[in-house]
């Protein structure tokens, strides 16, 4: 897990609430990335940054929304508009070019949502 | 679009016996392959990756894989298998293509949990 830092651990909600999960990195790496784990599902492209200031959708935004003001952090918002927010969220990042495409994972967030 | 296979849930296996994780996967170009482990309430923790050259690619504690290309294949293996080996196991693939497009978007498996008894 190392460098990479996400917090809180686990994270509990009342449902129409909006909740802000932190993710921050010192492995100076350009790229972040957020994902959802669901038991049997494996992971699920939520958004992604390859540079400040800009970020693009994965494969399951909608209900989500994210911001990168800093090389280093990269924290993602689930609004009340997620269908079902109870998940392990995860947060990654990686260098980008060629030989250096593999990503490294925070230890994750548990978000319950009831 | 790119897609991974893991065909098996869960692999069980005995203590110092051999142990494979079956992978296959499918690009439209030439294929990124990493291997990942996860132990229970974690994040991933990368094991290795196939970029090019050599098909056995070596990676941390004892694991390699095969890099099959006529068979799409990227299955993981350790000659002897130990307790603490037992975790989720996640393969995950990239198009060459998603340098430009998509910086190093990855697709992963569903997983593949394993189980080594004594």
């Amino acid at each position: 897990d190392g460098g990479i830092t996400q917090s809180p651990k686990y994270l509990f909600r009342k449902e129409g609430q909006n909740v802000t999960l932190s993710c921050e990195q010192n492995l100076n790496h350009d790229a972040m990335y957020w994902y959802r784990q669901d038991p049997g599902q494996g992971l699920r492209l939520i958004y992604y940054s390859q540079i400040v200031n800009d970020f693009q959708k994965g494969d399951i935004a909608e209900g989500y929304s994210v911001s990168r003001e800093k090389k280093e952090s990269f924290p993602l918002t689930v609004t009340s508009a997620q269908k079902n927010p109870t998940a392990f969220y995860l947060c990654a990042s990686s260098m980008i070019g060629t030989g250096r495409a593999e990503q490294y994972f925070g230890p994750g967030t548990r978000l319950t949502v009831t | 679009a790119q897609s991974v296979a893991q065909p098996e849930d869960q692999v069980n296996v005995a203590e110092g016996n051999p142990l494979t994780v079956k992978c296959t996967y499918s690009v439209s170009g030439n294929p990124y392959l990493f291997w990942y482990v996860q132990y229970p309430n974690r994040g991933l923790q990368f094991l290795l990756k196939y970029i090019t050259g050599d098909n056995l690619v070596k990676g941390s504690y004892g694991f390699e894989a095969e890099f099959n290309k006529s068979q799409t294949s990227f299955h993981l293996k350790k000659p002897s298998a130990l307790v603490s080996d037992s975790a989720l196991y996640f393969c995950a693939v990239r198009d060459e293509g998603g340098l430009t497009g998509g910086g190093n978007k990855l697709t992963f498996g569903t997983g593949t949990q394993l189980k080594v008894e004594l």
